[in-house]
């Protein structure tokens, strides 16, 4: 089943402590994305990707890293969280930047 | 996103339209998504412009005017399965970044017996 799965779906975590949201999509697709959504701000592109070794920064980067080393997975880094940090993250997928993409079920991130 | 507006929230009846309209401003732009979040859920893809026009995809179709910088979604005989955010999306590319994707707030849209 074509799909992008993000792991894990919740996590509580504490200010300071380093985490990794991954983020894997089995139709070989190029351009991969991460983004936070927020009550009344909608969904915010924090980076995007459109290949392997290919990143750049989008809309709210700061306080984020991502790598592409394959081009499957597409981790979210977040080295030291912050209150802040607390959101919704999706990650999504596709062939391109204009063409459909297909998002993960999405991580329910809060940072106390 | 800061640069796309869209209403907050429409009501409609079930089996009436509803059209949600998105007015944007970027100085690249590349091409206007449409996508429905039902709530707790994901987004899914609803439609794709590029060209200044109407494409249509069964009940649903979407409108776009480049030069005025607006689209438009229009819901034909809504179901109660309708009712779910509808995000406007649009993809800039500037000298300084080749893929970004700007989203509005999104539309509540909900649809009554």
């Amino acid at each position: 089943e074509a799909q992008v799965t993000q792991n894990p779906r919740y996590l509580i975590t504490v200010t300071g402590k380093k985490l990794t949201v991954t983020c894997s999509q089995n139709m070989n697709h190029e351009y991969m994305s991460w983004y936070r959504q927020d009550p009344g701000l909608g969904l915010r592109q924090i980076y995007y990707s459109m290949n392997v070794e290919v990143t750049d920064k989008g809309d709210v980067p700061e306080g984020y890293k991502v790598s592409r080393k394959e081009k499957r997975n597409f981790p979210l880094i977040l080295e030291s969280p912050s209150p802040n940090q607390t959101s919704l993250y999706f990650c999504a997928s596709s062939l391109g930047p204009n063409t459909e993409a297909f998002f993960g079920q999405g991580t329910r991130l809060t940072v106390v | 996103g800061q640069n796309i507006d869209q209403p907050t929230e429409m009501t409609a009846t079930e089996g009436a339209i509803v059209q949600i309209n998105c007015t944007y401003q970027t100085s690249g732009f590349n091409g206007l998504f449409w996508y429905q979040q039902h709530a707790g859920e994901a987004p899914t893809f609803l439609s794709y412009n590029v060209l200044d026009g109407l494409e249509e995809k069964g009940r649903f179709s979407s409108f776009l005017s480049r030069s005025k910088g607006y689209s438009y979604l229009l819901l034909k005989e809504l179901q109660m399965k309708d009712s779910a955010s509808y995000l406007c999306a649009v993809r800039e590319v500037t000298t300084d970044s080749w893929g970004k994707l700007q989203f509005g707030a999104g539309t509540q849209v909900v649809v009554t017996p």
